[in-house]
């Protein structure tokens, strides 16, 4: 596609739900990140997928989030037993995967745990 | 610890020139971004740094002094499409190519 698409653009969930965030990169991009945005801070890092392998996993904050990129393009964010503290916008980029080559961010999913 | 700072919000005139500017004390250090993000939107990439010195393109500029931690984005010529927030980040040294620490963001707001 022509850029970076987020699916679903907004999710609410109950609190204890399961929920998938799905990510498709732009095409021919082996580099995808994954991020959290809350309101009024800045992107925080949580996975960082080089092809089909999760690079570095350093900040998914804890063993309730899981990613996938099976087939190294699509990604998937898991959250399980989601908490009202997971409400943010979780923002997909991908890029070339070159250091220093800009990353392309998708428009996010705003989850929203009630 | 990782710290990068910048401030809050700032307010210029059209036409004018703002310089914001990003302080950082990172585990070493592996590269500057600056992006742009319009409130509800994604950001988008304006600006690379790894080395000392000035990077120009267009209107926008970026600085970095990597001995005093300490970067700048300059837009010249504003215009009323540039009210965003500037995110500074930053790639510490031995973090991987996602890994970057952003600030938290300053709002500029630009008045006719």
């Amino acid at each position: 596609g022509a850029g970076v698409s987020q699916t679903p653009s907004n999710k609410v969930t109950e609190k204890g739900k399961y929920v998938e965030l799905r990510c498709d990169p732009i095409s021919g991009h082996t580099a995808l990140y994954w991020y959290r945005q809350s309101l009024g801070q800045g992107p925080e890092f949580l996975i960082y997928f080089q092809g089909t392998g999760a690079a570095d996993d350093s900040g998914l904050p804890n063993d309730r989030f899981f990613a996938v990129r099976p087939e190294g393009s699509v990604s998937t964010l898991k959250i399980q037993r989601t908490e009202r503290g997971d409400s943010a916008v979780y923002l997909c980029a991908s890029s070339l995967g070159l250091l220093g080559t800009e990353a392309f961010f998708g428009q996010g999913t705003r989850l929203t745990v009630v | 610890g990782q710290n990068i700072d910048q401030p809050t919000e700032m307010t210029a005139t059209e036409g004018a020139i703002v310089q914001i500017n990003c302080t950082y004390q990172t585990s070493g250090f592996n590269g500057l971004f600056w992006y742009q993000q319009h409130a509800g939107e994604a950001p988008t990439f304006l600006s690379y740094n790894v080395l000392d010195g000035l990077e120009e393109k267009g209107r926008f500029s970026s600085f970095l002094s990597r001995s005093k931690g300490y970067s700048y984005l300059l837009l010249k010529e504003l215009q009323m499409k540039d009210s965003a927030s500037y995110l500074c980040a930053v790639r510490p040294r031995g973090g991987s190519q996602g890994n970057l620490i952003f600030g938290k963001g300053t709002k500029l707001s630009v008045k006719p």
